[in-house]
């Protein structure tokens, strides 16, 4: 099984719906984000979290929001969805001290 | 703010030549961390090599290897004896050092590798 595991794989969707992507990991890691990823800018940061009551804005946080639910489970929602956050969503977490971050496969969100 | 900056949006290099990958970040911090990862088609993020800032021996991992350059603020990959399944996307990443820095990663656009047989 995946240590960071990301759901669902792929979603398309309509605008003004309201979208939850999941994340939830095994490695008992502390530290989680969210990135978006678009062709030519790379990944940005849209939220990371610390624990469960420790919630982060990154750079580009309007318009989703996160729920950490568990030191497991990050979820990442879209409110009312519009077609400039169709993207390639990872989930990232990472451990202590100076371990490098631990990625989910993506999942690739599509708005019509 | 840290910038990445990598300027080759595509790349090509014949099987089994070397080829060298462009990546230079603007910071104002001394201590912190560089990476390379690789996106393959199958769009994992997969972590090709990490340096250390207040390394000045260059990072290697088998045909991967970097040349870091700190006061140029430069971190080049180069990949050896190129292979079929080198082809991929690659985002050069900075990180902050320290105990109290988010962890966050800043990404560079990516430059995509194409490997011809």
């Amino acid at each position: 099984d995946a240590d960071v595991t990301q759901t669902p794989r792929n979603r398309i969707t309509k605008t003004g719906k309201r979208i939850m992507l999941e994340c939830s990991q095994t490695k008992g890691h502390d530290r989680m984000y969210w990135y978006r990823q678009d062709p030519g800018l790379g990944l940005r940061l849209i939220y990371y979290s610390f624990d469960v009551k420790d919630i982060n804005k990154g750079e580009i946080s309007d318009g989703y929001s996160v729920s950490r639910q568990a030191q497991a489970k990050f979820s990442l929602s879209l409110e009312s969805a519009i077609p400039n956050q169709t993207a390639l969503y990872f989930c990232a977490t990472r451990g202590p001290g100076n371990q490098p971050q631990h990625f989910g496969d993506g999942t690739r969100l599509s708005i019509l | 703010a840290q910038t990445v900056t990598q300027s080759q949006p595509e790349m090509s290099v014949q099987e089994a030549e070397t080829v060298t990958l462009s990546c230079t970040y603007d910071t104002s911090e001394s201590d912190y961390y560089l990476f390379w990862y690789k996106q393959p088609p199958s769009r994992q993020m997969i972590l090709v090599i990490r340096q250390e800032a207040y390394k000045q021996q260059n990072a290697t991992e088998n045909r991967f290897s970097v040349n870091f350059q700190k006061a140029a603020k430069s971190f080049s990959l180069k990949i050896s004896d190129s292979q079929l399944g080198d082809a991929a996307m690659y985002f050069c990443a900075y990180r902050s050092w320290g105990s109290s820095n988010t962890g966050k990663l800043i990404f560079g656009q990516g430059t995509t590798l194409q490997v011809k047989p």
